[in-house]
């Protein structure tokens, strides 16, 4: 069964620091993966997306993340953060796309002045 | 605009009520989600469609129900209230074209 591991429930930084949130997958075939974010009291938006493309994939907001199979990791980063990161951010995977995402039990981004 | 569409936003009713969150997406979208969020954030799927007259319960086991009559409705019932179905419900759909699924605004439900 595939699955995402996130580590870290809060994650704190200080604004214009580089934001490192960490995502390990668990699948037995080459997967896609996801990162979604929330804000308080709305629906997940879509981040970014890795479809066994490129292994290096921007996304909005300036957020990125490099899929390495080796690790099976997609950390997401942002190499300054800003006030309005803070949010909750969902990793995901689904084993070969186009069915139900599973979701890690995410991480709220704290960034404080 | 393409979106997707969940109403009420907020909900507060008593136990033994029935309910019915609704979800509708103008996306043209063939596959659809219901989510729980628990207030410690962490989403559990609860049902899904991958189609007209197609429902599949998803990992958590829930007491509610969904209907799939019209590919761009997907209504989640719960015909008895309780205050442990106090929750976040959190509709998707994805389609064919592409991976990843879109979310709506979320219904937060509170029984008392």
């Amino acid at each position: 069964a595939q699955s995402v591991t996130q580590l870290g429930s809060h994650v704190s930084v200080s604004e214009g620091a580089l934001v490192l949130l960490r995502c390990n997958y668990s699948s037995s075939v080459p997967p896609y993966l996801f990162w979604y974010v929330q804000y308080p009291n709305q629906g997940l938006q879509l981040l970014l997306k890795y479809t066994s493309a490129a292994t290096l994939v921007k996304g909005i907001n300036g957020f990125e993340a490099e899929f390495k199979k080796s690790e099976t990791s997609f950390h997401l980063t942002k190499p300054s953060a800003h006030m309005s990161d803070a949010a909750e951010y969902f990793c995901a995977v689904s084993p070969t796309g186009f069915q139900k995402l599973v979701f890690g039990t995410g991480t709220r981004l704290l960034v404080s002045p | 605009e393409a979106d997707i569409y969940q109403t009420p936003r907020y909900l507060v009713i008593g136990t033994g009520k029935k309910i019915t969150l609704e979800c509708s997406q103008t996306m043209g979208h063939d596959k659809m989600y219901w989510y729980q969020q628990d207030p410690g954030m962490e989403l559990h799927l609860i049902h899904y469609s991958y189609g007209v007259n197609s429902t599949e319960k998803g990992d958590l086991s829930s007491e509610s129900t969904v209907s799939r009559i019209r590919t761009e409705h997907f209504p989640l019932t719960l015909e008895s209230a309780r205050p442990s179905h106090t929750s976040q419900y959190l509709c998707a759909s994805s389609g064919s074209d592409s991976p990843e699924a879109f979310f709506g605004q979320g219904t937060r439900l509170t029984v008392v």
